[in-house]
């Protein structure tokens, strides 16, 4: 399996900074990758697929870049709505692996 | 706009298996889409189960092949998820979604059931 290392675990940041979530893969990938955003006691929603196509409805600030082993999700400037624990999902291959995930907490 | 709904008991004694429903409203199990099952234990990240096409292929994680099984039923518009001989890690949310058909590369997960938790004890 390819394996999902996501960076870092845990960020605290403040309502209206830029945030920055690597996630790194084992082996190339390609550009399929997707992003998601889940909040406690919820599923996973879909922001971003192909590395960086942003999902219809979801806000702007978020964006994702890369391809191969390293992506990147950035919020360009936090919002109340946005602290959620952030999972990067890769489906170039079987069976489709995630990251461990980043909690983005209140600073 | 599609809603995927999991049902099935929340606690299985271990040795046993664990079946789940996941019915689909708001469109058609035999649209071009595939469906799959996710499970997260408590507090820890996501892992994917398996997944299923209308005309009955599947797909499922090598690690857990063995004691998976994934069916459709069509008439009902709904797939099931079977996990025999569970042990205590296989306590989990068990979440049931639709692949994404959008994607030139299937594996995007655009709609999620809201999850139900499975525990597995005696």
């Amino acid at each position: 399996d390819i394996q999902m290392t996501q960076s870092p675990s845990t960020l605290s940041a403040s309502v209206g900074d830029r945030v920055t979530i690597t996630c790194r893969a084992s082996q190339s990938i390609s550009s399929w990758l997707a992003w998601y955003q889940q909040k406690p006691g919820k599923a996973p929603k879909l922001l971003i697929y192909k590395a960086s196509t942003l999902e219809s409805g979801v806000p702007s600030r978020f964006s994702g870049s890369g391809s191969g082993t390293e992506f990147t999700l950035t919020i360009s400037s936090l919002q109340p709505d946005d602290f959620a624990t952030y999972y990067c999902q890769q489906y170039n291959s079987y069976s489709w692996t995630f990251g461990q995930g980043t909690k983005v907490e209140i600073k | 706009q599609e809603q995927l709904q999991e049902s099935g008991p929340g606690l299985v004694k271990p040795s046993g298996t664990l079946s789940l429903t996941c019915v689909v409203s708001g469109g058609s199990i035999s649209s071009s889409n595939w469906w799959s099952w996710i499970r997260q234990p408590p507090g820890k990240g996501l892992e994917w189960i398996g997944e299923i096409y209308h005309s009955g292929s599947t797909n499922y994680n090598p690690s857990l092949k063995s004691r998976v099984t994934i069916s459709v039923d069509k008439s009902k518009n709904q797939f099931s998820l079977k996990l025999s001989s569970v042990t205590a890690a296989d306590t989990a949310i068990y979440y049931c979604a639709r692949i994404s058909s959008i994607s030139l590369v299937r594996g995007v997960i655009d709609y999620w059931g809201q999850g139900t938790l499975v525990t597995v004890s005696s």
